[in-house]
């Protein structure tokens, strides 16, 4: 089944704990994006990803890193949680045909608190 | 930024009824994407419809695109309790930066 992973699905830490949420998908896409969503700010758009090696921020990229070693992969890191940081995050993928966008496949989000 | 802003922000309407739900954006697009948002559950992708396409069917879903007017509309035809659930249009500008999602309509069917 085509789906987009990710781990974990809920979490609650502390300020200033470094935590890693993991994304996987397994339909050989070349792009891969992180959004958070907020209530009434929609989607936003952390990081992406248009294949190995390749990472670009979006329009909220302070405070986030992300990494794309392997094509299936790209797991998004918080280095220093804040608690203006809790969100609700998904990854998303899709298949990439320069200057035009493909639907994308989301996974079902990871809901983060920051104390 | 906010490219695609939904309109209304929130809806309801009993089953059987039709609902519009309606997308305006600022610059030219690509293509216009709608998706759909179970409650707690990530997005689902609905329909496409390109820039030099005016209409677009899929099953009880009709779309629109107005590029004179830079807006479009999303249309469920005899609505289900089951289609309650946020919906989101996203416009494609033809960046790298692939897709710019609106903040959404809630809909909500009432059996």
């Amino acid at each position: 089944e085509a789906q987009v992973t990710q781990n974990p699905r809920y979490l609650i830490t502390v300020t200033g704990k470094k935590l890693t949420v993991t994304c996987s998908q397994n339909m050989n896409h070349e792009y891969m994006s992180w959004y958070r969503q907020d209530p009434g700010l929609g989607l936003r758009q952390i990081y992406y990803s248009m294949n190995v090696e390749v990472t670009d921020k979006g329009d909220v990229p302070e405070g986030y890193k992300v990494s794309r070693k392997e094509k299936r992969n790209f797991p998004l890191i918080l280095e220093s949680p804040s608690p203006n940081q809790t969100s609700l995050y998904f990854c998303a993928s899709s298949s990439f045909i320069r200057y035009s966008n493909q639907p994308q496949h989301f996974g079902d989000g990871t809901r983060l608190s920051i104390l | 930024s906010q490219q695609g802003e939904e309109d209304p922000q929130a809806l309801s309407i009993q089953e059987g009824e039709n609902a519009t739900m309606n997308c305006s954006y600022k610059t030219s697009i690509n293509n216009l994407q709608w998706y759909r948002q179970n409650s707690g559950r990530g997005l689902v992708h609905l329909i496409l419809i390109r820039s030099n396409e005016r209409e677009k069917h899929s099953g009880r879903l009709r779309v629109t695109l107005d590029t004179s007017k830079k807006s479009s509309s999303l249309l469920i035809t005899a609505s289900r309790a089951a289609d309650t659930a946020s919906y989101f249009c996203a416009t494609d500008a033809g960046s790298a930066r692939q897709l710019t999602f609106g903040s959404g309509t809630q809909l909500t069917v009432l059996p």
